[in-house]
């Protein structure tokens, strides 16, 4: 089935603790993004990558990192996580390297709470 | 003012009635996303378009590139089609991302 998985689905932790949100998908899509959602806010972008490689920053990406070694995994590293960064993440693909005039296909979503 | 607007932002109907959800942008766009986001949390691509009009079931998207104006229309509204409608923009200087309307939250009533 094609489809793209996060792991963990929840995930609450400590300030400072670092932890990874991984990422893959199975449709060997070029273009892979980080979205972090809160309430009364939308998606917003953190990150985006057009190929193996290559990333770039979104609109939100301080305290972020991410890295593309593979093409079909996209993680999602907090070096360092703070309370502000409490949000639901959805990692989402799209088969061009143009994620904005493609069909985007969304992972389920991870919720995390740093407390 | 955000540069892509979703109106209303809640609507809650019967079921069976004629839904229309209305987004305006302000930017010249290449193409228009629709997606829904079930009240589970997990998002789905409805319709991208760029021109006219495009339909799949009982949704019907429809875009007024002069008028700067996309509608999402739910015919025969069902309670499975309570969720939270999202549209976003893609422009052509945007640098690969997506400029996102906040959502219109339609609650459909047995």
């Amino acid at each position: 089935e094609a489809q793209v998985t996060q792991n963990p689905r929840y995930l609450i932790t400590v300030t400072g603790k670092k932890l990874t949100v991984t990422c893959s998908q199975n449709m060997n899509h070029e273009y892979m993004s980080w979205y972090r959602q809160d309430p009364g806010l939308g998606l917003r972008q953190i990150y985006y990558s057009m190929n193996v490689e290559v990333t770039d920053k979104g609109d939100v990406p301080e305290g972020y990192k991410v890295s593309r070694k593979e093409k079909r995994n996209f993680p999602l590293i907090l070096e360092s996580p703070s309370p502000n960064q409490t949000s639901l993440y959805f990692c989402a693909s799209s088969p061009g390297t143009s994620g904005e005039t493609d069909t985007q296909y969304f992972g389920p979503g991870t919720r995390l709470t740093v407390l | 003012k955000n540069e892509v607007e979703q109106s209303p932002q809640n609507l809650t109907a019967q079921e069976g009635e004629f839904i229309t959800i209305n987004c305006s942008y302000s930017v010249g766009i290449s193409a228009l996303h629709w997606l829904q986001q079930h009240p589970g949390g997990g998002i789905v691509s409805l319709f991208m378009l760029s021109s006219g009009k495009k339909k799949h079931g009982r949704l019907i998207a429809t875009i007024n590139i002069q008028e700067k104006h996309s509608s999402l229309h739910i015919t025969a509204s069902h309670p499975r089609d309570s969720a939270v409608y999202i549209c976003a923009a893609a422009t052509p200087d945007s640098n690969y991302q997506l400029i996102w309307g906040a959502g219109t939250k339609l609650i459909i009533k047995p």
